[in-house]
């Protein structure tokens, strides 16, 4: 089944723990984003990467940091999470950026971060 | 900065019947496109219609459908024949095609209520 997947789906964490949300998809697809989604302002874009080893920011990228080793995998990592990260997290892909393709999402991970 | 506003936070329709979710945005390309997602409660994205902005047929897929008008900046989404399955929170969206990081650009989001 085509997908794109997180893990993990919930965590809690404390102030300045590092912490590594994965985001795997298994459909070859060469483009990849983190969104995040607070209440009234819907999903903002963290980071996103066009193609292995290739990412760059988005509207939001501060406190945050990607990578992008292997074409299928795409993690986000929190250096020091701070509580004005607890959020919703979304990771999606799409076979190339640009142009008409449509972006796949991942089913979220909640954080929260004491 | 393009942006996207979803004026209504909350609507609420009966089963069977047909509601409009409104969506306006703010750009100054002329090419780019547009999207509607529904976010059932197990938060998952998924995508319910796109339109392509160099298209003036609005774009239909199923009991979903846009109204699409380029000069008012205006993207609502009908939903005909409401179903209990509709009822969770759309999101419009809009996507630059000259955009190279892909960016969706998100409403604040509509939910949806759907009375049996």
């Amino acid at each position: 089944e085509a997908q794109v997947t997180q893990n993990p789906r919930y965590l809690i964490t404390v102030t300045g723990k590092k912490l590594t949300v994965t985001c795997s998809q298994n459909m070859n697809h060469e483009y990849m984003s983190w969104y995040r989604q607070d209440p009234g302002l819907g999903l903002r874009q963290i980071y996103y990467s066009m193609n292995v080893e290739v990412t760059d920011k988005g509207d939001v990228p501060e406190g945050y940091k990607v990578s992008r080793k292997e074409k299928r995998n795409f993690p986000l990592i929190l250096e020091s999470p701070s509580p004005n990260q607890t959020s919703l997290y979304f990771c999606a892909s799409s076979p190339l950026a640009g142009g008409e393709e449509t972006q796949y999402f991942g089913p979220g991970t909640r954080l929260l971060v004491l | 900065a393009q942006t996207v506003t979803q004026s209504q936070p909350e609507m609420s329709v009966q089963e069977a019947e047909t509601v409009t979710l409104s969506c306006t945005y703010d750009t100054s390309e002329s090419d780019y496109y547009l999207f509607w997602y529904k976010q059932p409660p197990s938060r998952q994205m998924i995508l319910v219609i796109r339109q392509e902005a160099y298209k003036q047929q609005n774009a239909t897929e199923n009991r979903f459908s846009v109204n699409f008008q380029k000069a008012a900046k205006s993207f609502s989404l009908k939903i005909s024949d409401s179903q209990l399955g509709d009822a969770a929170m759309y999101f419009c969206a809009y996507r630059s095609a000259n955009n190279a990081g892909n960016m969706l650009t998100f409403g604040g989001g509509t939910r949806l209520m759907v009375k049996p």
